[in-house]
């Protein structure tokens, strides 16, 4: 079966640290993965996403994201976290050859020290 | 401008008082999907849609119902909402471009039943 998973559901760093949100899945084929925020009260916000052109994806925000595929791992990365990236984090999976479902992470919620 | 649009943005209604979330996509996709987030438990898929006149269940769609008469619209239907149908609702759409896909989530429906 397909499924995504979060490895942490929260994650504190401070202001100018680097962030890493992990995330695995499981697909039987190269799938499409994205990474959202949802800000408090917020809609989805796309950050970035991976459909094959590069394993390394960058997105909005000086977030990025590697691909591997030997670890079946998608990570959202950032050098150093600024107050605004407190939010949730969701990893999707939308696994490639077909099939109707978009799968959800359970989310990240990130929190930035000052 | 691509995008998915959702009306109303906020809602309040009391139990067993039917209620429509119009949901419509400018990009010509075929796919479109309802999600319902509830603290704790992420999104959810709620129906999915892969043409006109074509619709399937998803993770959880008892108490509501959708249809789709033209590519562009897909309503969320609610014929008698109860309080645990209090939630946020997203709708979606996606393409598909060699086997990757991407999506686009409307802005979100808050909902709350009484």
């Amino acid at each position: 079966a397909q499924s995504v998973t979060q490895l942490d559901s929260h994650v504190s760093v401070s202001e100018g640290t680097p962030v890493l949100l992990r995330c695995n899945y499981s697909s039987s084929y190269s799938p499409s993965l994205f990474w959202y925020v949802q800000h408090p009260n917020k809609g989805l916000q796309l950050l970035l996403k991976y459909t094959s052109a590069a394993t390394l994806v960058k997105g909005i925000n000086g977030f990025e994201a590697e691909f591997k595929k030997s670890e079946t791992s998608f990570h959202l990365t950032k050098p150093s976290a600024h107050m605004s990236d407190a939010a949730e984090y969701f990893c999707v999976v939308i696994p490639r050859g077909g099939g109707f479902k978009t799968i959800f992470g359970a989310g990240t919620r990130l929190f930035v020290k000052a | 401008e691509a995008q998915v649009t959702q009306n109303p943005r906020y809602l309040i209604t009391v139990t067993g008082k039917k209620l429509t979330v119009t949901c419509s996509q400018n990009m010509n996709h075929e796919y479109m999907s309802w999600y319902r987030q509830d603290p704790g438990l992420g999104l959810r898929q709620i129906y999915y849609s892969m043409n006109v006149e074509v619709t399937d269940k998803g993770d959880v769609p008892e108490g509501y119902k959708v249809s789709r008469k033209e590519k562009r619209n897909f309503p969320l239907i609610l014929e008698s909402p109860s309080p645990n149908q209090t939630s946020l609702y997203f709708c979606a759409s996606r393409t598909e471009d060699r086997g990757f896909f991407e999506q686009y989530f409307g802005p979100g429906t808050r909902l709350t039943v009484t």
